[in-house]
């Protein structure tokens, strides 16, 4: 079976607090990919991140980082700094190929100024 | 623009009216999709077209009738619609999903 979880269904931060959004994946497959997008309130799913199964590589960019976890399936979303345009529901999805493609049910972020 | 283009925004359709969605996309994508977004659910993932030819039905009602007449446009067809069809209808493209989706801004479906 095939499963994204994000446990945080809102959370709400001040501006300019280091807010990480959790992602917990469940496959028995070895090759996979994860994803994070973010969905702003204009509606339309942002691609942010891909990472292979193969490459547990932390990554940043900018003020985003992402920690990818084999051992304990998580695939981790980090906001330093936190801004008011970072506020959005953010989804962690899984993938396989363009008809495998599961998404978790997303995290509200609020960011207060 | 996000190289995903859905019309229209907004929709408010009564039960036993028809009406269609409409998706274009520019990218040269040979993929697309309909996903269905429900307050508090997760994405649903409703049909997939590659090269045209539907790869993938996910027990979608038959009230959700897609058409594809090539790679880059796409359409879901709606009829007799119920309430708790209301949601966030968006349309994706991809090359081959592991670069991911780009998804167009969502008609925003009320059933009345």
């Amino acid at each position: 079976a095939q499963k994204v979880t994000q446990a945080q269904t809102e959370i709400s931060v001040v501006e300019k607090e280091d807010v990480t959004l959790d992602c917990v994946y469940e496959t028995r497959d070895t090759t996979y990919y994860l994803f994070w997008y973010k969905q702003p309130p204009s509606g339309e799913l942002v691609f942010l991140i891909r990472r292979n199964s193969f490459d547990e590589q932390n990554e940043i960019s900018g003020r985003y980082s992402w920690n990818f976890q084999k051992s304990t399936s998580s695939f981790n979303f980090t906001i330093t700094a936190s801004q008011v345009v970072d506020s959005a529901v953010y989804f962690c999805a899984l993938g396989y190929n363009f008809n495998k493609f599961y998404f978790g049910s997303g995290t509200k972020l609020n960011v207060k100024p | 623009e996000t190289g995903v283009t859905q019309t229209p925004r907004h929709l408010v359709m009564g039960m036993t009216n028809k009406k269609s969605l409409k998706c274009e996309q520019h990218l040269g994508h040979n993929a697309m999709y309909w996903y269905k977004q429900s307050a508090k659910k997760p994405l649903e993932l409703m049909f997939v077209y590659n090269f045209k030819e539907q790869t993938e039905n996910n027990s979608v009602p038959s009230r959700f009738s897609p058409e594809c007449p090539n790679s880059s446009h796409l359409f879901l067809h709606l009829h007799t619609l119920q309430p708790e069809d209301s949601a966030l209808y968006l349309c994706a493209s991809s090359q081959d999903g592991l670069e991911g989706y780009t998804f167009g801004s969502g008609t925003r479906l009320t059933v009345v």
